[in-house]
């Protein structure tokens, strides 16, 4: 059973407009969250964090959401540019020992000019 | 500063061949791990090692072996290929925990026939 779910495979948005990407996860004890990007032929790159104690981050263009009660965050790039184009995966961690990050299975956005 | 590197590249097996994947490091970071990638499946955790010396399974340790002789290198095994392992691996590391943000190399190719 998947513990981080990403139910959209694939995301399609306009240079400038917002994209948001969308996360959810079913393990209560999880207590932080990442998201990386990742490019074709890459490895992925860490992109933002949030902590269970805070409901948003933000840096620069990018804004991670994080609602506990609906066991959900989302991801915001505004404004989106072509370079945003690429898979972005949610993690999630419990701060409990020998337990390491679970990844959902990703996102593709695709940002046309 | 090279971050997390990975050889080979690409390498193709046929079934039941062995081959060992190396993943190099030069952040000084303790924890390092290996992760497989296949469509639609995201990133899987195989094995994981928090420190020179200790190594610990993952989700999806079956038909692979690690070992994490040197702080910086992190070593993932195939003893006897199977096509099922035709995928693509990662390798991360992070400084401290298992929590912390994890850095990725660009990954290894393997075909298995």
């Amino acid at each position: 059973d998947q513990q981080v779910k990403q139910n959209s495979p694939s995301l399609s948005v306009q240079e400038g407009r917002i994209s948001i990407l969308n996360c959810d996860y079913t393990n209560s004890m999880f207590d932080y969250f990442l998201w990386y990007k990742k490019y074709p032929a890459e490895g992925p790159t860490f992109l933002i964090s949030i902590s269970s104690i805070k409901d948003k981050n933000e840096d620069g263009r990018f804004t991670v959401f994080l609602n506990k009660s609906a066991k959900h965050l989302s991801l915001h790039i505004v404004p989106s540019q072509p370079g945003d184009s690429a898979v972005y995966f949610c993690a999630a961690s419990a701060n409990q020992a020998g337990t390491a990050l679970i990844f959902g299975k990703g996102t593709t956005l695709s940002v046309s000019s | 500063n090279a971050g997390v590197t990975q050889t080979p590249k690409f390498r193709v097996l046929k079934t039941g061949q062995s081959m060992t994947l190396l993943c190099a490091q030069d952040m000084n970071h303790e924890y390092m791990y290996w992760y497989r990638q296949d469509p639609g499946m995201g990133l899987r955790l195989i094995h994981y090692s928090v420190g020179e010396g200790t190594t610990a399974k993952g989700e999806v340790p079956d038909g692979y072996n690690v070992s994490r002789l040197k702080k910086q290198n992190f070593l993932l095994g195939l003893e006897s290929a199977a096509p099922s392992q035709t995928s693509v691996y990662f390798c991360a590391s992070s400084y401290s925990g298992l929590q912390e943000t994890q850095y990725f190399g660009p990954g290894t190719r393997l075909l298995v026939l």
